[in-house]
Parts: structure tokens; sequence; C-alpha cells
């Protein structure tokens, strides 16, 4: 069974960082993209992040460039994304997805607040 | 940044109903358009896929149909668990971006 769950998430201060970790189990994570995407509240989805198989390629969306780095570690089987610079605008839950988003995780939520 | 508009914003109907939902695209997402489904607190769920392939384990009443910047969801005869918000996706074009949803309610 394919299973992504999220972890990481919470209460951070503007100006903050954060790391999100998504831990994967019933795939070749090796052989697949993997992406963010995330959800402020009440909200519509917002793509953030894409990572190629190998980690050598990456794409980000234009409000997290330069402060989100994607990564991931092929011989856990995770994908991880550092956010700094954390502003209110970045309060969301943040989905990982596997290649087609056929399969996403159950979220966690970030909320930047002082 | 290709711009999805949806529309309706709202669709009110009842079970047994067809229901037709609309995805307008501002430049061509050629066949690259998927649609969502995402109930309250769930994560969203992958209906079709290159605008008109069922995921898999999706029923058949919902089926996919356009081409270049206007794409349709229709969902046949309604079932109760088919009440929820609906999403559409262009993979075509950096940045991906998805569409302001179409929430389907319940008449």
């Amino acid at each position: 069974e394919v299973q992504l769950v999220e972890s990481g998430g919470g209460l951070v201060q503007p100006g903050g960082s954060l790391r999100l970790s998504c831990a994967t189990s019933g795939f070749s994570f090796s052989n697949y993209i993997m992406n963010w995407v995330r959800q402020a509240p009440g909200k519509g989805l917002e793509w953030v992040s894409y990572i190629s198989s190998s980690g050598s390629a990456k794409q980000y969306a234009d409000s997290v460039k330069g402060r989100f780095t994607v990564s991931r570690d092929n011989a856990k089987d995770s994908l991880y994304l550092q956010m700094n610079s954390l502003g209110a605008e970045d309060t969301a839950v943040y989905y990982c997805a596997r290649q087609g988003y056929d399969y996403w995780g159950q979220g966690t939520l970030v909320t930047v607040s002082s | 940044e290709v711009v999805l508009t949806q529309s309706p914003a709202t669709l009110s109907l009842s079970p047994g109903e067809r229901a037709t939902l609309s995805c307008r695209a501002s430049q061509s997402v050629s066949s690259y358009l998927a649609w969502y489904q995402q109930k309250p607190g769930q994560a969203p769920r992958l209906l079709i896929y290159d605008t008109s392939n069922r995921a898999t384990g999706i029923p058949a009443r919902f089926s996919g149909s356009g081409s270049g910047t206007d794409f349709t969801l229709t969902i046949s005869s309604l079932e109760p668990e088919d009440f929820a918000v609906y999403y559409c996706q262009q993979r075509n074009h950096w940045p991906i971006t998805f569409g302001q949803g179409t929430r389907l309610e319940i008449k």
C-alpha cells in the first residue's frame, strides 16, 4: 500500500524557519518525481515545488522561490521542504504528492504567527 | 503563468442529476489537464488526468473532455458522496497551476 506521511508542521514566528518531511512507503520512491502543494485555510490549492527522481532538477513557485528548498533522500524514501523567512502568507496545510498526483499525504499544518 | 478559471463557483444539484463543471485556461495547456475532488479535512483525490483518463478506482460516472483551453468534468448521475469541491490543474506549463475550485452542493 502506497503511503505518504508528512510531519514537521507547527507554529512558527514570522521570519522563522521550519523543515517539513514526507516519509513514504509502498512504492519505489527513487523512481518517482515528488511535489509539494499547499492550501491556505479556506482557500484553494497552490503548487509549491517539484523535485526530480534523482534530485537534480527542482522547480519552485514564485511565491516561495529563494526562501524554500526542496530535497530528498532516496536511501530513506523521504522528501523534505526547508522553509525559511516565513510570513503569514505561508500559513497553510502542506501536502506532499507523488508524480502524477495520484497519491497524497494527509497534510501538515504550518501556522506563521507571533 | 497559466490562469485556470472554473465555473460555476458553486453548483447546487440533487442526487441523481447530471453535473457539468467547466475549466478554462488562459492559454493552451494541450491535453495536460487534471481534475481533483476534495472533501473537508481530506487531501485532494485525483479523478481525471490528461483531460479524459480516469484515475485508478474512479467510478465511470466521472468523465472528462476538452482540449486546448476549454475543459469539462461531467458527473453523469450524482451520488451523495460526490458533493465536494472540485479543482482543475494544468501540468503543461511551469508553474503548475490550479483553478480556484467549484463547490458542488446538495440542493
